[in-house]
């Protein structure tokens, strides 16, 4: 049973539109994390959280807005799509921070056009 | 960047070959991790090394870890083609997440 899910697994939004992504776990962690991966890239952080209701910036967080509403859901709001956010983002959760294996979801593809 | 190069970004290699791709990184870190990406899906770990290990095995695979060069390998032993992935290595970043490299894509053919 998957212990990290994404919302919605494939989106494509306009140019200037609203944007969010879901990310819910059931792994009881603290900390919950969003990436980006683009092509050569690797992956990204751009915000992470180690408890509900507060939010970090991570090292490319322009452009992007996060919400830790409780321990299980953290989103990602873009809040003006622009054509360079077109990538694959992924959501993960960790019970530490720092050296923590950090559990996955299966990524959302979005598609800004 | 807490990454340098990566050796290679991409390698190709029969079924029953070793492979070995590596990493090197910038700053102290006191564990690397090792995630397999398949197509389509999140990362997940695959094994973990910390500073006071210079070598773990798990399985077919081999993590060394070398503090002093700041660098660390991922082997693979007689590959198969289900172990056709990207491999990312990942340290920790002060304590607030860790920080991944570009990854190394593998393909095995039979």
């Amino acid at each position: 049973e998957a212990a990290v899910t994404q919302s919605p697994r494939s989106k494509v939004a306009v140019t200037g539109g609203k944007v969010t992504l879901s990310c819910h776990q059931t792994n009881n962690h603290d900390y919950m994390y969003w990436y980006r991966q683009d092509t050569g890239h690797g992956l990204r952080l751009i915000h992470y959280s180690y408890v509900a209701d507060s939010t970090e910036k991570g090292d490319i967080p322009d452009g992007y807005k996060a919400s830790r509403p409780s321990q299980e859901n953290f989103s990602l709001i873009l809040e003006l799509a622009s054509l360079s956010q077109t990538a694959v983002y992924f959501c993960a959760s960790s019970g530490t921070g720092g050296e923590a294996e950090q559990f996955f979801g299966p990524g959302t593809r979005l598609t800004v056009l | 960047s807490q990454w340098g190069e990566e050796n290679l970004q991409a390698l190709s290699i029969q079924e029953g070959e070793d492979v070995t791709m590596n990493c090197s990184y910038k700053t102290y870190t006191t564990v690397v991790h090792w995630y397999r990406q398949d197509s389509g899906r999140g990362p997940a770990l695959i094994i973990l090394i910390r500073s006071n290990e210079r070598e773990k095995r798990s399985g077919r695979l081999r993590a060394t870890l070398d503090t002093s060069s700041q660098s660390s390998s991922l082997s693979i032993t007689a590959a198969q083609c289900e172990d056709t992935a990207v491999y990312f290595c990942a340290t920790a970043q002060g304590g607030r997440a860790l920080i991944f490299g570009t990854g190394t894509t593998v393909s095995v053919s039979p």
